[in-house]
């Protein structure tokens, strides 16, 4: 089944614990993206991948890093976590970097709280 | 820069009645306009896009949205609610050659027995 997957589903953490959350996809897909969803806020991109070895900042990069090693993965790290990183992240990819023509698929989410 | 309004951050309509969910864009460059769904504890699903060709778009589970150019619009419609379709909806912009989607802040439909 084509899917984009992401672990943890949620997460509780404190203030200066690294963490990393996961995302993988097997699709093949070239282009993938990470977003934080906020209430009132919508969706925010926070990094996005064109291809292996190539990332650039979204929107809200601050406190955040990522790293695209290899095409399927594309995990978001968080070096040390504060308490307004607490949101809903959203890990999504598409065959390329057309977002404008290539469907995004997205992952289920992962709900973190910092406290 | 391209950005999305979405009017209304919570709408309730009856089942069997009209749904109609609102999208206004703003964008220097001709857009590329998408409607996408989230059900509870789920990522979004795209329901819709329009990308230039003809202005009324029909998407998945009885959706449509017509592009309105004079009146930079893009409202997502159903003739009859179902109780499937609570959910939050997500308008998003883009451009050719622009490498993301903007989103709207979301409507949260609720659908009354």
């Amino acid at each position: 089944e084509a899917q984009v997957t992401q672990n943890p589903r949620y997460l509780i953490t404190v203030t200066g614990k690294k963490l990393t959350v996961t995302c993988s996809q097997n699709m093949n897909h070239e282009y993938m993206s990470w977003y934080r969803q906020d209430p009132g806020l919508g969706l925010r991109q926070i990094y996005y991948s064109m291809n292996v070895e190539v990332t650039d900042k979204g929107d809200v990069p601050e406190g955040y890093k990522v790293s695209r090693k290899e095409k399927r993965n594309f995990p978001l790290i968080l070096e040390s976590p504060s308490p307004n990183q607490t949101s809903l992240y959203f890990c999504a990819s598409s065959l390329w970097a057309r977002v404008w023509s290539d469907t995004q698929y997205f992952g289920p989410g992962t709900r973190l709280t910092v406290l | 820069a391209q950005s999305v309004t979405q009017l209304g951050s919570h709408v309730s309509v009856s089942e069997g009645a009209l749904v109609l969910l609102r999208c206004n864009y703003s964008s220097s460059v001709p857009p590329y306009l998408f409607w996408y769904v989230q059900y509870p504890n789920q990522g979004l699903q795209l329901l819709l896009k329009y990308t230039s060709a003809a202005t009324l778009v029909k998407g998945i589970n009885g959706f449509e949205a017509e592009f309105k150019k004079s009146e930079t619009s893009f409202h997502l419609t159903k003739p009859s609610a179902h109780m499937s379709d609570a959910a939050e909806y997500f308008c998003a912009v883009s451009a050719f050659g622009n490498e993301k989607l903007t989103f709207g802040t979301g409507t949260r439909l609720t659908i009354i027995p």
